[in-house]
């Protein structure tokens, strides 16, 4: 799987919006971008994922550079709960399992 | 909304012996995984089971290790002359389907061996 560069951590304010960024600079046109968070003594958990255009769902948002080089996961309002690892994650639409990386920590401060 | 569940949340076993870590993916999935973090590292993969065999495995994924469908609802991974280094979390997940259905995850068993 291409590899994925994400910020060790990132900090929010509460209710504030967090852009959360990935660089996959050797993506290939059948890899999808998916993103997991992993929240404090639970397993990974699915946030999103697109290939080409921006994509919503009632967690966030992902706004994919038109070359898709890059990408960025969108919460519009942090909250506490939102305070996890976010795992930015290239998978092939012909892949089966999922490869993880080092992903990026939030902290979200009241 | 349905949920992945693994028993037990922990389980503590002397080295050697056998141990048995049990998930309940989503009803209507089809495909079954194992994945495994050690404390502080990434979230490595094991394997994957569709349609009651082995679709996939990582090196990790030796003899040592075994996966089961017994049943129509449970889901299990057998670890056998368990070691030092099988220490970790265990993480059990379910798909719909394969092509870029999400994962579902399970909140894990912890390992401990002695």
């Amino acid at each position: 799987d291409a590899k994925t560069t994400q910020p060790n951590s990132m900090e929010s304010n509460e209710e504030e919006p967090v852009h959360l960024p990935c660089n996959h600079s050797t993506i290939s046109g059948t890899d999808y971008i998916h993103w997991y968070r992993q929240l404090p003594s639970q397993g990974p958990e699915y946030v999103i994922h697109g290939l080409t255009s921006n994509v919503n769902n009632r967690m966030a948002s992902l706004a994919i550079a038109e070359d898709r080089k890059s990408s960025t996961l969108i919460l519009h309002r942090a909250t506490l709960r939102d305070a996890a690892v976010y795992y930015c994650i290239l998978r092939d639409i012909e892949a089966n399992n999922l490869f993880f990386g080092t992903g990026t920590r939030l902290t979200v401060i009241p | 909304e349905p949920e992945v569940t693994q028993t037990p949340s922990h389980q503590v076993t002397q080295m050697g012996q056998e141990v048995i870590l049990r998930c309940v993916p989503i009803s209507n999935h089809l495909y079954f995984y194992w994945y495994r973090q050690i404390l502080g590292q990434k979230v490595e993969f094991l394997v994957s089971f569709y349609n009651n065999e082995i679709s996939e495995k990582s090196e990790i994924f030796d003899d040592q290790f075994s996966v089961e469908r017994p049943d129509g609802s449970n889901f299990t991974l057998k670890i056998r002359s368990t070691k030092l280094e099988d220490s970790a979390m265990y993480f059990c997940a379910s798909a719909l389907g394969r092509q870029n259905q999400p994962q579902h995850f399970g909140d894990g068993t912890r390992l401990s061996i002695l």
